[in-house]
């Protein structure tokens, strides 16, 4: 079974610029969160999908948006990036709501800004 | 406010030690999920336990253990007969109820000395 694919692995934008990621969940599951991971802020909850609809977010402006498709796969958006969304952003995926199941990690996709 | 503490930053023991990471966490919640997670030099997370606040038993999974004390609201996690494969950045993190939101400690950075 494959795991939690997240495209692309690394990406160079600069300040003002958008970026989509994309995340593929295992075959099967229906929820994928997101995560920000920074030296300084440390790991931070971003959004959940459940469904194609969001659960919850976590404390992020507006900037952070994402959806999820009917197959699944989630993508999430930054818009007019500033130096500060430089991170490490990983998504994961679980049949059911994430405190309900295991949830299962991808390898991440880091972003630099510049 | 909720919030989860990892006073524990770096700790380095020599192989075949036995090792606790500490997790002191802070809700008024009476319902709420806790869980640990460890994080290997390659940056995937890996979801280790979810335990739910009614389940104070202890877990015990191969040389990994959880000590739940909700009297001191800590989340012990004890790594027995250490290898350097359990080198890694250790999260602890709390959910509330719903799985609306989702709070990380800071991770304490375990190194194993073989």
């Amino acid at each position: 079974k494959a795991g939690v694919t997240q495209t692309p692995r690394y990406l160079i934008k600069t300040r003002g610029q958008q970026v989509t990621l994309s995340c593929s969940p295992i075959s099967g599951h229906r929820s994928v969160s997101w995560y920000q991971q920074t030296p300084g802020q440390g790991l931070q909850f971003l959004f959940e999908y459940f469904s194609e609809t969001q659960r919850n977010k976590g404390n992020f402006p507006g900037r952070f948006s994402g959806r999820q498709f009917s197959n699944s796969r989630s993508e999430m958006n930054v818009s007019t990036l500033e130096l500060g969304d430089s991170a490490l952003y990983l998504c994961a995926s679980s049949l059911v709501p994430t405190y309900q199941e295991t949830q299962y990690f991808g390898p991440g996709t880091r972003l630099l800004v510049l | 406010a909720q919030k989860v503490t990892q006073a524990q930053t770096e700790i380095s023991v020599v192989e075949k030690e036995d090792v606790t990471l500490d997790c002191v966490y802070e809700t008024r919640d009476t319902t709420y999920y806790l869980f640990w997670y460890k994080q290997p030099p390659s940056g995937e997370l890996v979801f280790l336990i979810r335990r739910n606040s009614f389940d104070e038993q202890n877990e015990i999974s191969g040389r990994y253990s959880w000590n739940f004390q909700k009297s001191t609201s800590s989340f012990n996690f004890t790594i027995t007969a250490s290898q350097v494969v359990d080198s890694a950045v250790y999260f602890c993190a709390l959910s509330d109820y719903t799985g609306n939101q989702f709070y990380f400690g800071t991770g304490t950075s375990l190194t194993v000395i073989p």
